[in-house]
């Protein structure tokens, strides 16, 4: 079964700094991987998702995220935090269980706060 | 291009109560699946279903079953409620040929007392 793990279940940055959160997954196939954002009582929100065609992948409000297949890794980033960034981050990949049917397995999550 | 959308918003039940729940696919969409999120944990799979069938199942007991009708609507029903059933429930909806690609409703909270 694959697997999902993220560093940090707290991230804290400035506004205007790097943001970066990690996720790191197990799979034994080519796996299809996704970054979701949550927002306090809402659904998620899809930010960016790799298939296997490039591995920097840009995804929405400026993040973007690289695919490293020797390190089994999926870190999101963006250059400048925004207050409007602040939120629940979730790392997730998809696992094939048959028959065209997937299901995405996600990480504990990690919740960004950006600090004035 | 209408969303997913989910309703009641909210809900209250009984230990040993039934409920159900209720997803809208995203236009153009005809696979559906459910997710459990308890709180301060990441979504759990329920199930999956396509064509009306479940193609798909995480591991959850029996009581908790589902279906999707032919306009691709879903519905979630959970049997013999248990505190621990208390979640967001999230529906999420993709294309048959990219399944792996899912776009998700608001949730519907559920407390079980």
């Amino acid at each position: 079964a694959q697997s999902v793990t993220q560093l940090g279940s707290h991230v804290s940055v400035s506004e205007g700094a790097l943001v970066l959160l990690r996720c790191n997954y197990s799979s034994s196939v080519p796996p299809y991987l996704f970054w979701y954002v949550q927002y306090p009582n809402q659904g998620l929100q899809l930010l960016l998702k790799y298939t296997s065609a490039a591995t920097l992948v840009k995804g929405i409000n400026g993040f973007e995220a690289e695919f490293k297949k020797s390190e089994t890794s999926f870190h999101l980033t963006k250059p400048s935090a925004h207050m409007s960034d602040a939120a629940e981050y979730f790392c997730a990949v998809s696992d094939s269980t048959g028959a065209g049917s997937y299901q995405l397995t996600f990480g504990k999550g990690t919740k960004l706060s950006v600090i004035p | 291009e209408t969303g997913v959308t989910q309703s009641p918003t909210h809900l209250i039940k009984t230990r040993g109560q039934q409920v159900t729940l209720r997803c809208s696919s995203q236009s153009g969409h005809n696979t559906v699946s459910w997710y459990q999120q308890a709180l301060g944990q990441g979504p759990q799979f329920i199930f999956q279903y396509y064509r009306e069938e479940e193609n798909g199942r995480g591991n959850f007991p029996p009581r908790f079953s589902g279906l999707q009708f032919p306009n691709y609507s879903s519905e979630l029903n959970v049997n013999a409620l248990e505190l621990d059933d208390s979640a967001l429930y999230l529906c999420a909806s993709s294309f048959v040929g990219r399944a792996y690609e899912q776009y998700f409703g608001p949730g519907t909270r559920l407390t079980v007392t």
